[in-house]
């Protein structure tokens, strides 16, 4: 079974500050990597789709990229809405697995 | 608009049976292949079960913690989808959310439902 490792485990960033995740796979998963985002009591969102597809709707100051073992998260200016926690997932062999997760707030 | 509401959590002592629906509005559960998400307090997200649509054979597949307890199904009649939990453990406490999977993202999802474990 695939394992996926995300750091930082929590960030603390000003506001308008680019923000970097990254989600490690234990193994090569093409680009079958979702990133999706949970603020606190709410359901997650789908933010990224196949590493670095934009769901309609979001905005783009959200990406994504990478293949294979390593991929990436970036908000290039963070809102105060974002405060969130955020996952990546994988999907192989008809099994799902996500990260960790990645608690980012405002300094 | 797309909706999804997930019922039936409670509390159920170790051991017991409890069934989650999850009725959907604005999609064809039968069309979808949909999916059971679960949270435990102040935890991470796991992947319970999918099933596949009525086209793909409605194949379904389990993670391996609930392998052999959960089964997902579905009523088309009714547009629900359902997880029959038995041999509860403690460890199933969660907030169990019902998604659609799309292309193995999950891009709608409901408020989920929770279940306690406990005796």
């Amino acid at each position: 079974e695939i394992q996926m490792t995300q750091s930082p485990s929590s960030l603390s960033a000003s506001v308008g500050d680019r923000i970097t995740i990254t989600c490690q796979a234990s193994q090569d998963i093409s680009t079958y990597l979702n990133w999706y985002q949970q603020k606190p009591g709410k359901a997650p969102k789908l933010l990224i789709y196949d590493a670095s597809n934009l769901e309609a709707g979001v905005p783009s100051r959200f990406s994504g990229s990478g293949s294979g073992r390593d991929f990436t998260f970036i908000i290039s200016s963070l809102q105060p809405e974002d405060v969130a926690t955020y996952y990546c997932q994988q999907f192989d062999n008809r099994i799902y697995t996500f990260g960790p997760g990645t608690k980012v707030d405002i300094k | 608009e797309v909706q999804l509401v997930e019922s039936g959590g409670g509390l159920v002592q170790p051991g017991g049976s409890l069934r989650l629906s999850c009725a959907a509005s604005g999609l064809t559960v039968s069309s979808n292949y949909m999916t059971w998400v679960r949270q435990a307090p102040g935890k991470g997200l796991e992947w319970v079960s999918v099933i596949y649509s009525a086209g793909n054979g409605a194949t379904t597949y389990y993670a391996d913690s609930v392998r052999g307890r959960f089964t997902i199904s579905r009523d088309n009649s009714k547009n629900t989808l359902y997880l029959q939990m038995n041999s509860l453990r403690a460890e199933d406490t969660a907030l169990y959310y019902c998604a659609r999977d799309r292309a193995n993202a999950f891009d709608v999802w409901g408020q989920g439902t929770m279940v306690t474990v406990s005796s």
